[in-house]
């Protein structure tokens, strides 16, 4: 089956400094990824929709210069979390529709903790 | 604004008996559902989905409800085995393409 794998699953990084999370589709193209976030015991919320060639959407309250999302592929999607501080520490997650297929397939997740 | 919910954050069940999550949602142009298990810190996998088109799918031990009068869906697992212990999410979206909603989960716990 279709196999979205996001990398990396765990990481832990300095207040300050940015962190690169990758999403990629494995075996099929993704024209559309999203990115969620998901706070402790709180649902999933959507970040952004990430558009291969253009320019990410991003939802109301997420700052666009702070989450920084390039799609420059078809099978990459990446999310830049820049001067991460420590209440950016959250659960990260991606999925992509493989075409007109209705399932949406999702990532590991990766998990960031800003010390 | 919460358009998806699930009232019941936690659930047990005895092993052998049937699981029933419920879920909720208040926009009527949802039109595809999904239910998704979650174990801590890894991604949700998709359980089983239904469109609006029908009231009822089944895979399993999984089968999953659709009442679009009362905008309300769940999910029986029949025979409930322990490895079932997870959180369990449904998500909704307008269609293909579209972002998905997701509820706040359900953690169900299957004691053996």
């Amino acid at each position: 089956g279709a196999v979205v794998s996001q990398h990396p699953s765990w990481v832990i990084c300095k207040s300050g400094t940015s962190v690169k999370i990758e999403c990629r589709s494995l075996d099929f193209q993704a024209t559309t990824m999203f990115w969620y976030r998901q706070f402790p015991k709180q649902s999933l919320m959507l970040m952004a929709t990430s558009n291969e060639g253009s320019k990410a959407t991003y939802e109301q309250g997420v700052e666009k210069d702070k989450f920084l999302i390039n799609h420059a592929s078809l099978t990459l999607s990446t999310l830049t979390v820049t001067s991460a501080h420590p209440e950016d520490s959250s659960f990260y997650i991606c999925s992509a529709y493989r075409g007109l297929n209705t399932e949406a397939f999702f990532g590991q997740g990766t998990r960031l903790t800003v010390v | 604004d919460q358009q998806v919910k699930q009232n019941s954050p936690s659930l047990s069940v005895q092993e052998g008996r049937i699981s029933i999550l419920n879920c909720d949602y208040t926009n009527s142009m949802f039109d595809y559902f999904l239910w998704y298990k979650k174990y801590p810190a890894e991604g949700p996998t998709f359980l089983i989905s239904i469109s609006s088109i029908k009231d009822k799918n089944e895979d399993g031990r999984f089968t999953v409800f659709l009442n679009k009068s009362a905008k309300h869906l769940s999910l029986h697992i029949v025979p409930s085995q322990p490895g079932d212990s997870a959180v369990y999410f449904c998500a909704a979206s307008e269609g293909p393409g579209n972002q998905f909603y997701f509820g706040t989960g359900t953690s169900l716990t299957v004691i053996p």
